[in-house]
Formats: structure tokens, C-alpha cells, sequence
């Protein structure tokens, strides 16, 4: 499969725990995203990369979230000391240059 | 925070029937994209129009984009049960933020047998 993989599928931590979650993008696509998408809402932007660089980051992401791409390819998205307001489906997309963004399965949290 | 708006936020139809769904934004744009998504799921791309664009079809797809109004909208035809969704406008900004979507809430289509 060639499409955009997240892990975990699903995450469920108690509040105060750190969390991780990776996205392999489509390879050869030099841009990555991500998004946070809360029940009955659209997705709503919080940071992306072009290559290895971070261009833009939504006054979404708190000191708490930290996002790397080390070498341009996979990503994580690291949630530090979890609220049960971070509980949502976290999507990752991706993109070649042109404007279509293709995006992964999500990964859901649950903070308890 | 949101671009737009979805209208109707919900929409139930039969089988066969076409279904239209409305999408406004407020900010200027450099493009537009529709995307489906299916209960739980990840976000599945339909079709992108961009701002010089009037209409784009993609076999049942039809989108058409009014920039001087700042809405678009989706129309599928001949609807099936398997198109039931929920359906996202996302528009696209240029310039530095030129990969960074901007969703509306959605709309939910329910399409009954």
C-alpha cells in the first residue's frame, strides 16, 4: 500500500502521560501535515512541513505538541503531559508540490 | 478556526437522487478541495478547483466555485447508499500558507437504499 500510514490506529492514555504518534507519508511527497479533527468538526490545521522543515505552525499547537520530520521522510507528533481537551483524531497528510493532500487513516486519542 | 460553512450541515436522500451541498468561505483563496470522509475514517480527496476555475466534473462530480460570492458547491448525481459521508470543502491559501487547508464543518449525507 502506497497511501499515507498512521500508528497507532488508536492511543488511550491516562492524563499527565506523553504520547507519539509517527506518519509514513506517501513517499516522494516533499510536504507533510498535520491536522486535529474533534467530533463533529472539520479538521483544523496545526503544523506542516516542506522536505525537513517546519514552515508553519496554528496557534493551535501549544508549547505541549512538538512535531519532527528528522530527514524528510516520516513524522511524529509528540503530545507532552496530556489533557483530556488533546482526546481527538489526529490526521496526517501529505503532497507532492501540487495542492491535492492525501491523507491517512487518523490516529485517535483518548486522554482518561 | 473554521473558513466556512457547510449547508446543509446534515442532507437525507433516496437512492438515485442528486445531492448539492454548499460550501462559503470568508478569506481569499488560491484554491479549493472537496473530500469525503466515512464514520471514523481518514479524510479521502474528491476533487480541487482553483480560483481561476468556474467548474470542474470528475464522473459524478460536479463543483462549481463563485469567487465574488466566496462559496462553492457539490454536486453528485445519481447518489448511491455507498455515498453516504460525511463531505468537507477545504480551501487553500498562497503565498507562505500555500499548503495549509482550511476546513468547513462538513456535511453529513445520509443516502437510504
Amino acid at each position: 500500500d502506497t497511501g499515507v500510514s498512521q500508528n497507532p490506529r488508536h492511543k488511550i492514555t491516562k492524563r499527565g502521560q506523553n504520547v507519539t504518534f509517527r506518519c509514513d507519508p506517501i513517499s516522494e511527497h516533499n510536504r507533510l501535515y498535520w491536522y486535529r479533527q474533534t467530533l463533529g468538526q472539520g479538521p483544523e490545521f496545526l503544523t506542516y512541513f516542506q522536505n525537513e522543515a517546519q514552515l508553519e505552525k496554528s496557534r493551535l499547537l501549544s508549547d505541549r505538541f512538538s512535531a519532527e520530520r528528522p530527514k524528510g521522510s516520516f513524522s511524529t507528533l509528540e503530545i507532552q503531559r496530556t489533557e483530556q481537551g488533546d482526546s481527538a483524531m489526529y490526521l496526517c497528510a501529505s503532497s507532492l508540490d501540487r495542492v491535492e493532500a492525501f491523507f491517512g487513516q487518523g490516529t485517535r486519542l483518548t486522554v482518561v | 478556526s473554521q473558513q466556512g460553512e457547510e449547508d446543509p450541515q446534515a442532507l437525507s436522500i433516496q437512492e438515485g437522487e442528486n445531492a448539492t451541498m454548499n460550501c462559503s468561505y470568508k478569506t481569499s483563496i488560491n484554491n479549493l478541495q472537496w473530500y469525503r470522509q466515512n464514520s471514523g475514517r481518514g479524510l479521502v480527496h474528491l476533487i480541487l478547483i482553483r480560483s481561476n476555475e468556474r467548474e470542474k466534473h470528475s464522473g459524478r462530480l460536479r463543483v462549481t466555485l463563485d469567487t465574488s460570492k466566496k462559496s462553492s458547491s457539490l454536486l453528485i448525481t445519481a447518489s448511491r447508499a455507498a455515498d453516504t459521508a460525511s463531505y468537507f470543502c477545504a480551501t487553500g491559501a498562497g503565498g507562505t500558507s500555500y499548503g495549509k487547508l482550511t476546513f468547513g464543518q462538513g456535511t453529513i449525507l445520509t443516502v437510504h437504499p
